[in-house]
């Protein structure tokens, strides 16, 4: 089993939806979570992080989280074509200075 | 705000060689970090060094090592180099550690 777990995509989207993506960890002792959007051909940017259970908004972003299940997910209202990237899940422990990264979802939001 | 610089961007190695990347991390970050992607294992993590010490090393032989100045600049090393060393080498940095790191564009190394 993988440390973290996403679906591989893609998943598509029409302009204006809500995209929804997933994320699943095994490690109970994670505790700092991240968003990373890549596009193709460049490195990962941090989109939002989330520490706390429940929902963190940012703009157009909802992370939400749950420990309980091992669950953090990104929403993206309004999707539009140039959110088309690999959307990354990275998670960490508090004693530790590494993240652990999913290997990604791909999202296409079509015109 | 000069971004984190990787250089060189681009590199072609024939088994057995030795190759070094450098990373120039963003003024004022202390905290560095190496990882790899490949299309099949996705983003691993190398290690981090922070002021200097290496506070935490991923699950890669030791042919892999790295090393931070006192001007936080840091440099990895790969030994004998495999094919399956094939990849995109990104550093990242931020002020104290893993909460919000800022990526290089990467080195992407070949192996022929």
């Amino acid at each position: 089993q993988k440390e973290v777990e996403q679906n591989s995509g893609p998943l598509s989207v029409p302009e204006g939806a809500i995209a929804s993506l997933n994320c699943t960890y095994s490690d109970r002792g994670s505790q700092s979570f991240f968003w990373y959007r890549q596009y193709s051909g460049k490195s990962p940017e941090l989109i939002m992080f989330i520490y706390s259970n429940g929902d963190k908004e940012d703009g157009r972003f909802t992370a939400q989280l749950n420990k309980a299940s091992q669950y953090v997910s990104l929403l993206i209202r309004d999707s539009q074509p140039s959110d088309s990237a690999t959307y990354l899940c990275a998670v960490k422990r508090d004693s530790s200075y590494k993240l652990i990264f999913g290997s990604g979802t791909r999202l296409l939001v079509r015109p | 705000k000069a971004g984190v610089t990787q250089t060189p961007r681009y590199l072609i190695k024939t088994r057995g060689q030795q190759v070094t990347l450098s990373c120039s991390p963003i003024s004022g970050h202390r905290s560095v970090s190496w990882y790899q992607q490949t299309p099949g294992q996705g983003l691993q993590f190398l290690f981090e060094y922070f002021s200097e010490t290496q506070r935490n090393k991923g699950n890669f032989p030791g042919r892999f090592s790295g090393r931070q100045f006192s001007n936080s600049r840091s440099e990895m090393n790969v030994s004998t180099l495999e094919l399956g060393d094939s990849a995109l080498y990104l550093c990242a940095s931020s002020p104290s550690g893993p909460d919000g790191y800022t990526f290089g564009s990467g080195t992407r190394l070949t192996v022929v």
